[in-house]
């Protein structure tokens, strides 16, 4: 089972910062699977991005994805106050999907 | 729109059972990969189970093996999870959710998710 783990836990930023959040894998990831998502309280995750650079229908341009192998990377170029949120990873290269345990932006 | 709507949560005893349902709308559901995921509460997201369009392929988390049973009804448009030998650490919101597929190919994330539906298991 390949573990993600995401880095840091919580990331205190003001609206307009740029957010750097990463992801790193136990084991290399295959063919750049790997997905973010957003959750915001009391609600269901969003697919942000997939095959680790891809948006998702509907994602902003502010937010980009970056890595392979073991190293990822979700970016929010500025910060709006709607991104203030949990984003998780989760790769998909085997049918074992797993999630990393999240990191939270929140507001300084 | 695409819709999933969860159902069949509830307070369960250790050792119960519990069957989960997920209607959905908006979509070719006969053509669509589809997946359990939860969430403890204050917790991460954990993958428990998926199953491909026609049911003849089923994944499981090893934390429910032998114990959840996934399935469908595409002439239903409704998916279900069949949770036997509950225990206090199945305790979490159930989210049904749909796979990517593009031309045929099943992607194991899901790019729709529902609202989610509660499960407790207590004494």
């Amino acid at each position: 089972e390949i573990v993600l783990t995401q880095s840091p836990g919580t990331l205190s930023l003001s609206p307009g910062e740029r957010a750097t959040l990463s992801c790193r894998a136990s084991q290399s990831v295959t063919s750049f699977y790997l997905a973010w998502y957003q959750q915001k309280p009391g609600q269901a995750p969003r697919l942000l991005i997939y095959d680790a650079s891809t948006r998702a229908t509907g994602t902003p341009d502010r937010f980009s994805g970056s890595g392979s192998g073991t190293d990822f990377t979700l970016t929010v170029s500025r910060l709006e106050p709607e991104d203030f949120a949990v984003y998780y990873c989760q790769q998909y290269g085997s049918s074992s999907r797993t999630f990393g345990q999240g990191t939270k932006v929140e507001i300084k | 729109e695409v819709q999933l709507v969860e159902s069949g949560g509830g307070l369960v005893q250790p050792g119960g059972s519990l069957r989960l349902f997920c209607a959905a709308s908006g979509f070719t559901f006969s053509t669509a990969a589809m997946t359990w995921v939860r969430q403890a509460p204050g917790k991460g997201l954990e993958w428990v189970s998926s199953i491909n369009y026609s049911g003849g392929t089923t994944y499981y988390a090893d934390s429910v093996k032998g114990r959840f049973t996934i399935s469908r009804d595409n002439s239903k448009n409704t998916l279900y999870l069949q949770m036997n030998s509950l225990r206090a650490e199945d305790t979490a919101v159930y989210y049904c959710a749909k796979d990517m597929v593009l031309n045929h190919y099943w992607y194991y994330f899901v790019d729709v998710w529902g609202k989610g539906t509660t499960v407790t298991v207590s004494s």
